[in-house]
């Protein structure tokens, strides 16, 4: 089975900083992952397929990057809209992996 | 609109079964691969099980094979998982998720969940 690996577990950042966070896949998913944003209480909203296509309606300050088996999620100005869980998945070879997700705190 | 719904929630002993059904509206149900995500209280995102578009191909977390069931009913637009041999474990809130294409995707939309708790 693939296994996802998320880095750092908690991010502490403040307004307007560029924050980066790490996905490592065990083997090689080629470009099959994605970026999910959760918030307390609600369900995951798709950010980013195809590790760095983004999807309608997300704004711009969010973007994706990588392959195989490395990963990064930034978000280049936070909002306060932006301080919530983060989740990569793989959707390669009929599974799902998700990582163990990345929380986004208030500095 | 896209509208995802489930409803089968409940309090079930370890041991017993429960089914999950998800009724989907605003989109072709049958052209979209369709997934089952859980999330233990205070814990991430677990993916279950995906199913293809036609129903024929379905994928699960190796936590809950040979357990959980899912199947589809296109003529209905409905989503079914039969889960057998609860286990504690298996609490968790369960969200019925459409994929972006009928093959394996990323989920672009989500119910809101239905709670299982399983507790004697």
């Amino acid at each position: 089975d693939i296994q996802m690996t998320q880095s750092p577990s908690t991010l502490s950042a403040s307004v307007g900083d560029r924050v980066t966070i790490t996905c490592r896949a065990s083997q090689s998913i080629s470009s099959w992952l994605a970026w999910y944003q959760q918030k307390p209480g609600k369900a995951p909203k798709l950010l980013i397929y195809q590790a760095s296509s983004l999807e309608s309606g997300v704004p711009s300050r969010f973007s994706g990057s990588g392959s195989g088996t490395e990963f990064t999620l930034t978000i280049s100005s936070l909002q306060p809209d932006d301080f919530a869980t983060y989740y990569c998945q793989q959707y390669n070879s009929y599974s799902g992996t998700f990582g163990q997700g990345t929380k986004v705190e208030i500095k | 609109e896209v509208q995802l719904l489930e409803s089968g929630g409940g309090l079930v002993q370890p041991g017993g079964s429960l089914r999950l059904s998800c009724a989907a509206s605003g989109f072709t149900f049958s052209s979209y691969a369709m997934s089952w995500v859980r999330q233990a209280p205070g814990k991430g995102l677990e993916w279950v099980a995906t199913i293809s578009d036609s129903g024929y191909t379905t994928s699960y977390a190796d936590s809950v094979q040979g357990r959980f069931t899912f199947s589809r009913d296109n003529s209905r637009n409905t989503l079914s998982l039969l889960m057998n041999s609860l286990r504690a474990e298996d609490t968790a809130v369960y969200y019925c998720a459409k994929g972006r294409s009928s093959g394996w995707s990323p989920s672009e939309y989500w119910g809101q969940g239905a709670q299982v708790t399983v507790s004697s």
